[in-house]
């Protein structure tokens, strides 16, 4: 009955490599986001996706692409993975913009 | 540039007592107020959300305040459980796209 499912919970790779992040949620909401948490527990927005609009946030390297094939999913893929990508990425949802979100169990990437 | 800032950074209190973290922020144009609770190795929970218009929001033994005026909101949790050990996370929004999240004030509820 999870909301919001993240997958993996865990990733570890090398620098340089590709990755993606699976991120799906079964609430109907029509909003869909990407936060990074880093290692001193801060939390940023990087994407907000709703009704195919895509939000970016400009801080965000280009490296990180998210792609949405439907109003439930949305994935994180991370091109040239580098040390400073290493944090806990959360996936959330919510109605509306201003709704209520409810967030993912997190996975947390650990470039090597 | 948009701030929010938390006090205090961490709290221990014992069990059954009150508690009151505030949220100082310079987001502008304010758009709304969320608090949420993170447990160690979870993600964030929400708790309240505010609208300008908006003063005091509860949420079982949560009470959020936004003073809209000096840019303030308080977090207020009675009669505290070891369950309340987290960390709570202030979060500000101009519009839509402008998020802006404090740094959090972890609380430990000791027995």
């Amino acid at each position: 009955d999870t909301a919001v499912s993240q997958t993996p919970k865990y990733l570890v790779t090398q620098m340089g490599n590709d990755k993606s992040i699976k991120c799906e949620q079964n609430l109907g909401h029509d909003t869909m986001y990407w936060y990074k948490q880093d290692s001193k527990k801060f939390l940023k927005i990087m994407f907000s996706y709703n009704n195919k609009e895509l939000i970016i946030n400009e801080t965000v390297p280009n490296r990180f692409s998210p792609k949405s094939p439907d109003k439930a999913h949305l994935n994180l893929h991370i091109n040239s993975l580098e040390l400073g990508d290493s944090a806990v990425y959360f996936c959330a949802s919510s109605q509306g913009r201003s709704g209520m979100a409810f967030f993912g169990q997190g996975t947390r990437l650990t470039v090597v | 540039k948009n701030q929010v800032e938390q006090s205090p950074q961490s709290l221990i209190i014992l069990e059954g007592k009150n508690c009151t973290l505030q949220c100082n922020y310079t987001v502008s144009p304010f758009s709304n107020l969320r608090w949420y609770k993170q447990d160690t190795g979870r993600g964030p929970v929400s708790l309240t959300i505010m609208t300008f218009s908006e003063n005091t929001k509860s949420n079982r033994r949560y009470t959020a305040t936004l003073d809209a005026d000096t840019k303030q909101s308080s977090l207020h949790i009675t009669a505290s459980q070891l369950s309340d050990s987290a960390s709570y996370i202030c979060v500000v929004s101009a519009g839509y796209q402008k998020v802006t999240f404090g740094t959090g004030t972890k609380l430990q509820v000791i027995p």
